[in-house]
């Protein structure tokens, strides 16, 4: 079945980075788009970037535009965000998501904290 | 982007009782709505993809309907554990967009 396992969440001080991996398994990675969204504490769910099957394009949330890299390792099943200039208000789960047959598919999430 | 409406944000209601959700979209999405419910630290579990199909495991009180721009979520019959918040999200095109959310309390 498929299975998407975030990893890499943790506390880090507002200007810092911190890197977010997404592990997939149970189908073709390298045959879907794949999202980040992400849901700060209390508030709604807002999508935070997307990258093509093959890396070719990839789109991002006026947000965190310039500030975080949606990246991928087809030969690993490994989608990554690299998060840099963190502010306070980057506070989230972090969650990797992708449609496969008109479903969505969620990972459990990852909580990254902005804080000093 | 794809603006969603979604309402009402909060509701009371009790154990039996049949609720209903709508959300609608800023332009038509077709049938590219999905239906999630989350509750407290857990992450968003769907419940219904394509606006009417009813995701493996849901309880069949849980039902969805409309195409375009307009679309419902119905629980017929209200249990103890439905208590929780719901999201309309549109997977038509990217960026997804999700609705406000709307909590579901215990009258």
């Amino acid at each position: 079945q498929v299975q998407l396992v975030e990893s890499g969440g943790g506390v880090v001080q507002p200007g810092g980075s911190l890197r977010l991996c997404c592990a997939a398994s149970g189908f073709t990675f390298s045959s879907y788009h794949m999202h980040w969204v992400r849901q700060a504490p209390g508030k709604g769910l807002e999508w935070v970037a997307f990258i093509r099957y093959d890396g070719s394009n990839k789109y991002y949330a006026d947000s965190v535009k310039g500030r975080f890299t949606i990246s991928r390792d087809n030969s690993k099943n490994t989608l990554y965000l690299q998060m840099n200039s963190l502010r306070p208000e980057d506070t989230a789960v972090y969650y990797c998501a992708n449609l496969i047959s008109m479903i969505v598919y969620w990972g459990q999430g990852t909580l990254v904290t902005v804080s000093s | 982007d794809i603006q969603m409406t979604q309402s009402p944000s909060s509701l009371s209601a009790s154990v039996g009782d049949r609720v209903t959700i709508t959300c609608r979209a800023s332009q038509s999405i077709s049938s590219n709505l999905n239906w999630y419910q989350q509750k407290q630290g857990k992450a968003p579990k769907l419940l219904i993809y394509a606006a009417s199909s009813l995701q493996s495991g849901v309880p069949s009180r849980f039902g969805g309907s409309g195409s375009g721009t307009d679309f419902t979520l119905t629980v017929s019959s209200l249990q103890p554990e439905d208590f929780a918040t719901y999201y309309c999200q549109q997977s038509h095109t990217t960026p997804w967009t999700f609705g406000q959310g709307t909590k579901v309390e215990i009258k």
